[in-house]
């Protein structure tokens, strides 16, 4: 069975610092990975994905994640992490071969970015 | 963008209530679409997939008759938490696929509803 797990529950940095968010998932075939941001009191957005190609993929808001095949991996990364970066972070995984698009999502980490 | 509705937002109670919640697209058709539930400080689990015109797809160990869903149209589906007791409480959370795309194309999610049965 898929599963994914985001190693790092809660993150505080001040702002400014560099950030990487571990995510390591479980599943023996081909897979899509997204990593979703849910800001306060907002709904899920979808920061980047990965489905195929460059392993490094770069989202919005200048966050970046890079495909490690032999890692099972797909950490979120940001040189420079702001205050409005405050938010919970998801990183969730589709099989490639599913046609319902069934989404699973490790248990989330909390950045607080500190002013 | 694609926007995902979801009402109420907050729902308040007595133990034994039937609750619905509503999931729309707005500005998309969805012939599938998702329900989550959240847990404090505990990651999305999937608790469903609504298929509009048919039965929906539970998860393992998400009992049917408890939660009802029925997707009878590409915009709305429905989430009834029936006959709620006090651990039903939590965040529920629905999300839409566009069919327009492919199976890779990312969920779009509602804003969630929290649910609290005392």
């Amino acid at each position: 069975a898929q599963s994914v797990s985001q190693h790092n529950h809660h993150v505080i940095l001040s702002e400014a610092a560099s950030l990487e968010l571990g995510c390591n998932y479980s599943y023996g075939g081909t897979v899509n990975l997204f990593w979703y941001v849910q800001y306060p009191g907002q709904h899920l957005q979808l920061l980047l994905k990965y489905f195929s190609g460059d392993p490094l993929v770069k989202g919005i808001k200048g966050f970046e994640a890079e495909f490690i095949k032999s890692k099972f991996s797909f950490n979120l990364r940001k040189p420079s992490v702001q205050w409005s970066d405050t938010a919970e972070y998801f990183c969730a995984v589709k099989g490639g071969s599913s046609n319902t698009g069934k989404l699973i999502f490790g248990q989330g980490t909390t950045l607080q970015v500190k002013p | 963008g694609a926007v995902v509705s979801q009402h109420p937002s907050r729902v308040i109670c007595k133990s034994g209530t039937s609750v619905k919640i509503e999931c729309r697209s707005l500005d998309f058709q969805a012939t599938t679409m998702f329900w989550y539930r959240q847990f404090p400080k505990q990651s999305l689990m999937l608790m469903a997939t609504s298929n509009e015109g048919s039965k929906a797809t539970y998860e393992q160990g998400v009992e049917k008759d408890k939660f009802l869903i029925n997707h009878a149209s590409l915009t709305l589906s429905t989430l009834t938490v029936t006959s709620a007791h006090p651990e039903d409480s939590s965040f529920y959370i629905c999300s839409a696929r566009d069919p327009l795309g492919n199976s890779n194309q990312p969920q779009h999610f509602g804003d969630g509803t929290r649910l609290s049965i005392l």
